[in-house]
C-alpha cells in the first residue's frame, strides 16, 4: 500500500457528462500529480499541485482541470467527456514539488465513457 | 516517434531466468532514470533509480544506463512468479517526478 488514496476505484459515465475524481496523498507529502493511463498514449503527465498551488502542467486537455485543497487532497475534473477519456487515472504524491523523483502512485480510477 | 520506446512484449519466462528489459530514448537531457513495476489494476511503484550513466543494483535487480547509446536497461536475476508484472522505464531531465516521462511498459510473466 503506498499511502495515496483515489476514489472511486471505477466510474462509468456517459458521453458529455461530468466526473470528478478524489485522491489524499501520503502523510506529509505537499505534492500531488495526476497522470492519465491509456493503451495507446501510456502513462502520461497531466498536472501537478504544490502546497494548494499549481505547480506544472502536461498534456491536459482545456476540458480537464485539478484542484488541490487546503487539507491537501486534490480533485480532478473531467467535462464533457469523450470516449477517448476513457483511460486510468493515477494520482501521485511526493515530498516536494521539486526536486523528489520518488512519486507514490494510487490505485487509480478506472473511467469509462460509454 | 515517442521520446522513450520500450518492447511492450509480452515476455514470458520459466522461473529461475534471468530477464532482460529494455527502453531507449531521444531525448539527451535526460539525466534521470528509473524502472516502475505495475501489477494488474495496481498503481506504479518505484523499483529503481538512477541518476546518469553507471550500473545500480538492489537485491536481485540491476539497472544500468548508457547515455552513450541512450539506452537503459533493467536486469531481474532468479526471477520468480511474483516479478510477473508491467515493468515501465521512466526519464526525467530534472528529477522532478513531473516531468517523467514514461515508457509504454513490457508485460512480464515468469512461470513456475
Amino acid at each position: 500500500d503506498s499511502g495515496v488514496t483515489q476514489t472511486p476505484k471505477h466510474l462509468i459515465t456517459a458521453t458529455g457528462q461530468r466526473v470528478t475524481l478524489r485522491c489524499s496523498p501520503r502523510s506529509g507529502d505537499l505534492s500531488v500529480y495526476w497522470y492519465q493511463q491509456s493503451l495507446d498514449q501510456g502513462l502520461q503527465f497531466l498536472i501537478q499541485y504544490y502546497n494548494g498551488e499549481e505547480r506544472a502542467k502536461g498534456n491536459i486537455l482545456e476540458r480537464f482541470s485539478a484542484q488541490q485543497f487546503p487539507d491537501l487532497h486534490s480533485e480532478l475534473n473531467l467535462s464533457s467527456l469523450e470516449l477517448g477519456d476513457s483511460a486510468l487515472y493515477f494520482c501521485a504524491s511526493s515530498v516536494d514539488g521539486f526536486s523528489s523523483t520518488e512519486a507514490f502512485f494510487g490505485q487509480g480510477t478506472r473511467l469509462t465513457v460509454v | 516517434q515517442k521520446e522513450v520506446e520500450q518492447d511492450p512484449g509480452p515476455l514470458s519466462v520459466p522461473e529461475g531466468a534471468i530477464v532482460s528489459l529494455n527502453c531507449t530514448y531521444s531525448n539527451s537531457a535526460f539525466q534521470y532514470f528509473m524502472w516502475y513495476r505495475q501489477y494488474s489494476r495496481k498503481g506504479p511503484e518505484l523499483l529503481m533509480y538512477t541518476y546518469s550513466s553507471g550500473n545500480k543494483e538492489d537485491g536481485r535487480f540491476t539497472a544500468q544506463v548508457d547515455k552513450s547509446s541512450k539506452y537503459i536497461s533493467l536486469f531481474i536475476r532468479d526471477s520468480q512468479p511474483s516479478d510477473s508484472a508491467t515493468y515501465l522505464c521512466a526519464m526525467s531531465v530534472s528529477g522532478s517526478a513531473r516531468q517523467l516521462t514514461f515508457g509504454s511498459g513490457t508485460q512480464l510473466t515468469v512461470l513456475p
